[in-house]
């Protein structure tokens, strides 16, 4: 299993461009997830989804759109990038039937916007 | 609002200490907390779960309560090495809402 894999691993955006983090799990989780981790800060929910087809707004999700059209992946998309948007995005997945279930991470992505 | 608060940014030990960290939830009452080690420039990974009606759980050096009293939990690392420096968090296993993390340092 190749787990939690997250592509680009850096970024660097330009005020007002638009890009697509990707996201892709192996392992057959219903839930996923995106954060937001500011340097020294610890991790914001920005989106999460519990099973394909369905997505909801977690802490942070204004600036962010995200889909989840197959259980594997989740894409978060940024549009109008603004220097408010550096950071670090971590997805994650787990499997769970209530509330129980560890978290499994991908490796992030660093997007600084300039 | 639900927080979910990790009250020391840093923690400095000797190696060979009993490291505490703690973790406080507030307006809110977690069916479950769980635990994670994050390295720089990494993810965070799982290493303990604790459910509500569970006052403790134990993994090797690894020791977590949850007191629903205090509305708190403890993470205690046992016979600290200088490889257990990292940073922990605690999350909300309900809504996986994290805390700001304790970046822990074990001084040899």
């Amino acid at each position: 299993n190749a787990g939690v894999t997250q592509t680009p691993k850096f970024r660097i955006l330009k005020i007002g461009q638009s890009m697509t983090l990707q996201c892709a799990q192996d392992m057959n989780h219903n839930y996923m997830y995106w954060y937001r981790q500011d340097p020294g800060m610890g991790l914001k929910l920005i989106y999460y989804s519990v099973g394909a087809g369905i997505t909801d707004k977690g802490e942070v999700p204004n600036g962010y759109n995200v889909s989840r059209s197959t259980t594997e992946d989740f894409p978060l998309r940024l549009e109008l990038a603004a220097p408010s948007q550096t950071s670090v995005y971590f997805c994650a997945s787990r499997y769970t039937t209530g509330f129980d279930g560890e978290q499994y991470f991908g490796p992030g992505t660093r997007l600084t916007v300039t | 609002s639900q927080k979910i608060e990790q009250n020391s940014e840093a923690l400095n030990i000797q190696e060979g200490k009993t490291a505490t960290l703690t973790c406080n939830y507030t307006n809110y009452s977690p069916a479950y907390l769980q635990w994670y080690r994050q390295d720089p420039g990494r993810g965070p990974v799982f290493l303990l779960l604790i459910r509500e009606n569970e006052k403790e759980k134990r993994k090797e050096r690894l020791k977590v309560t949850f007191d629903t009293t205090l509305k708190q939990s403890l993470f205690h690392i046992t016979a600290s090495q200088p490889a257990d420096s990292a940073t922990y968090l605690c999350a909300r296993g309900d809504d996986m809402r994290f805390g700001a993390g304790t970046r822990l340092t074990v001084k040899p």
